[in-house]
């Protein structure tokens, strides 16, 4: 499994965008880079993945960088909701029989982002 | 749909006890996991399954056994419950490669 390192901690003012890095310098050329993040007690929370393009949805942008080796989650407009533990994570495909893949999910340490006023 | 839902939400148990926690999805989803979350620290996976009748380990196995007898339930049972069992564990659920969905959780004490 292709290990990630992020910081430990970061604040963000209300309003503003959150840039979260994410290293991830070992990923092999088939595995995606997965965020998510877990609120204070509730289940982790699917935001966004990618392979090697930069994504877009509702909730956030990834950028994913042109070797691979990072990418950075970023909130456009974070909210004092979106204070929570981020996760990033490379999957790892599973095989099974029958030839389809699923993915293992690795949590690491993650990234708490404080969302302040 | 109910999505992914766990019970109970919490459970002391005694030293020596044996339980199950229950996990069903009602999103025909083939695979499901187990995870178990300390205080201040990520989630590491416990066992997972990519269909019924097909189960695996993962990170923290020890001491916890699954099955996978239909697509929607997906039970881990605690054999012979130790206080180092005291944790919060999540269920998840996903169809594909994509986004896992996971449950509310279960607050488990091992007194």
């Amino acid at each position: 499994d292709a290990k990630t390192t992020q910081p430990t901690s970061m604040d963000c003012a209300e309003g503003r965008a959150a840039n979260l890095p994410c290293n991830h310098s070992t990923i092999s050329g088939n595995e995606y880079v997965y965020w998510y993040r877990q609120i204070h007690s509730q289940g982790p929370q699917y935001i966004i993945h990618g392979l090697k393009n930069n994504e877009t949805n509702e909730m956030a942008s990834l950028i994913i960088t042109e070797d691979r080796k990072s990418s950075t989650l970023i909130l456009p407009h974070a909210t004092l909701r979106d204070t929570a533990v981020y996760y990033c994570i490379v999957r790892v495909a599973t095989s099974r029989a029958g030839g389809t893949s699923y993915g293992k999910l690795t949590f690491g340490q993650g990234t708490i982002l404080t969302v302040h006023p | 749909n109910a999505g992914v839902t766990q019970t109970p939400k919490f459970q002391v148990l005694k030293t020596g006890q044996s339980m199950t926690l229950q996990c069903a999805q009602d999103m025909n989803h083939e695979y499901m996991s187990w995870y178990r979350q300390d205080p201040g620290m990520g989630l590491r996976l416990i066992h997972y399954s990519v269909g019924a009748g097909i189960t695996d380990q993962g990170e923290v196995p020890n001491g916890y056994n699954v099955s996978r007898s239909t697509t929607e339930d997906f039970p881990l049972r605690l054999l012979s419950a130790a206080p180092s069992q005291t944790s919060v564990y999540f269920c998840a659920s996903s169809s594909h490669i994509n986004e896992q969905y996971f449950g509310p959780g279960t607050r488990l004490t091992v007194t």
